[in-house]
């Protein structure tokens, strides 16, 4: 069955330091998604990707975020300064279609550590 | 923003079956009723989605009240692997044009050997 991948399961990066998180969407989705999950909190989503721009984007999608699709299967999400307050778990997910009737596949995460 | 209610929690008892319930009593009439889980360090996981009529797919069920404020996801059978947290979610006019979904706190479900 086709699966979204994840990597790295597990970055540890000191504050100030960029980080990059990638995924592999299954191969026939069109709809890319990241959202993130705080320790004992809600998942939230941060960001929404189709057609090689973003179509949405959350409050907490600042600025020091950004996201890209570099060739045709990786999807990465990128920090530019982490802050403490970044550490999560980041969830990238992805649809064939955008409509309300579709489900979202999410990878395992990559769990992000600030230091 | 249409908005559900579920308990905080629930506990079910190995090989019996389980009805998380979730109130949507704003429902409007294009929003889609979806349920994910999530296990222990997981990610979400898509279990099942349903407008009106009743749903039922290889993981379990979903009645859907008449009126469509209410909903319940069956799990006919459950075992150890389906403890997790359980998230009824709204997908509508609301959830942005590609359909983000919002999460709630959900259900956690524990099942007992």
């Amino acid at each position: 069955e086709p699966e979204v991948t994840q990597t790295p399961s597990h970055q540890v990066t000191q504050m100030g330091q960029e980080v990059i998180l990638r995924c592999v969407p299954i191969s026939n989705h069109l709809y890319f998604y990241w959202y993130r999950q705080i320790l004992g909190q809600k998942v939230e989503f941060l960001v929404s990707f189709y057609n090689n721009e973003i179509s949405e984007k959350s409050e907490i999608f600042d600025d020091q975020f950004s996201v890209e699709r570099p060739d045709g299967s990786n999807f990465t999400l990128k920090i530019r300064s982490t802050k403490l307050e970044d550490s999560a778990m980041y969830f990238c997910a992805s649809t064939e279609l955008a409509g309300y009737s579709y489900e979202q596949y999410f990878g395992p995460g990559t769990r992000l550590t600030v230091t | 923003d249409a908005k559900t209610t579920q308990p905080n929690s629930m506990e079910s008892n190995e090989e019996e079956p389980v009805h998380l319930p979730c109130n949507h009593s704003t429902i409007s009439g294009t929003d889609y009723i979806h349920w994910y889980r999530q296990l222990p360090s997981q990610g979400p996981e898509y279990v099942i989605h349903g407008l009106t009529s009743n749903v039922n797919n290889r993981m379990a069920s979903l009645a859907i009240a008449e009126d469509r404020k209410s909903s319940t996801l069956i799990l006919h059978r459950a075992t150890l692997r389906d403890a997790a947290v359980y998230y009824c979610i709204l997908r509508g006019g609301y959830g942005g044009s590609q359909g983000n979904l919002i999460f709630g706190k959900g259900t956690k479900l524990s099942v007992k050997p």
